[in-house]
């Protein structure tokens, strides 16, 4: 079975331009989440969606940052415009449902210069 | 509000050396507790976990008691090899129906052969 589906792995980007992740969850997965991990921390959720419906964005940056999930299965997370600061890994997590184990994929590593 | 401390990195063992990363947590309620490994280029993964409390999780050899009384969670291993060599991450789940992981921010172990 494939497991959470991340591209592009690296994205190296410009300051001040919009960048976008692409996310597939595993088949049947119902929860999907976004987290952002910077380098030597642990991640942090941004986003998590039920279907396609966001039940918890309270970490997401909402000037600059945006998600959706149109048809609740694949999800995309857009930064425009982008800061130096936010240079990190974005992990995408799904679950079969809310309380059930999450399974991360490999992340995007999104450098800013 | 909620926090996962675990013991700073890196760690270096030589192989078949006994491992211990610590890990505390502050939390409201009953949280599940958990440990996530990182494998170099790869995306987390669950090693072990315990939903309450005097639960014992294990997995590859390694194992966790989630200790209430001192509000902990510390991963043990007998011995370890060269291909435990990762990034781990100590977690908590919130209590209740966020499914919100909270993450500790990682210890390097690194086994010399």
């Amino acid at each position: 079975e494939a497991g959470v589906v991340q591209s592009p792995r690296y994205k190296i980007i410009e300051k001040k331009q919009p960048v976008a992740f692409w996310c597939n969850p595993i088949s049947g997965h119902n929860t999907l989440y976004w987290y952002l991990q910077n380098l030597g921390q642990g991640p942090e959720l941004l986003i998590r969606y039920e279907n396609e419906e966001a039940v918890d964005d309270s970490q997401l940056p909402k000037d600059r940052f945006s998600a959706e999930r149109l048809k609740g299965v694949d999800s995309t997370l857009k930064i425009q415009p982008a800061e130096l600061g936010d240079s990190a890994v974005y992990l995408c997590a799904s679950s079969l449902e809310v309380d059930t184990e999450a399974f991360f994929g490999q992340g995007t590593r999104l450098t800013v210069v | 509000g909620n926090s996962v401390t675990q013991m700073e990195g890196p760690v270096t063992l030589s192989e078949e050396a006994f491992l211990t990363i610590n890990c505390t947590y502050t939390a409201t309620g009953y949280p599940s507790l958990f440990w996530y490994v990182q494998y170099p280029g790869e995306g987390l993964q669950l090693l072990l976990k315990a939903t309450k409390a005097d639960d014992k999780g294990s997995n590859k050899g390694f194992e966790a008691t989630y200790r209430k009384e001192t509000t902990s969670f510390h991963l043990e291993k007998g011995s370890v090899q060269v291909s435990d060599s990762a990034v781990y991450f100590c977690a908590l789940r919130e209590a209740g129906a966020t499914n919100k992981l909270i993450f500790g921010t990682g210890t390097l172990l690194a086994v010399q052969p």
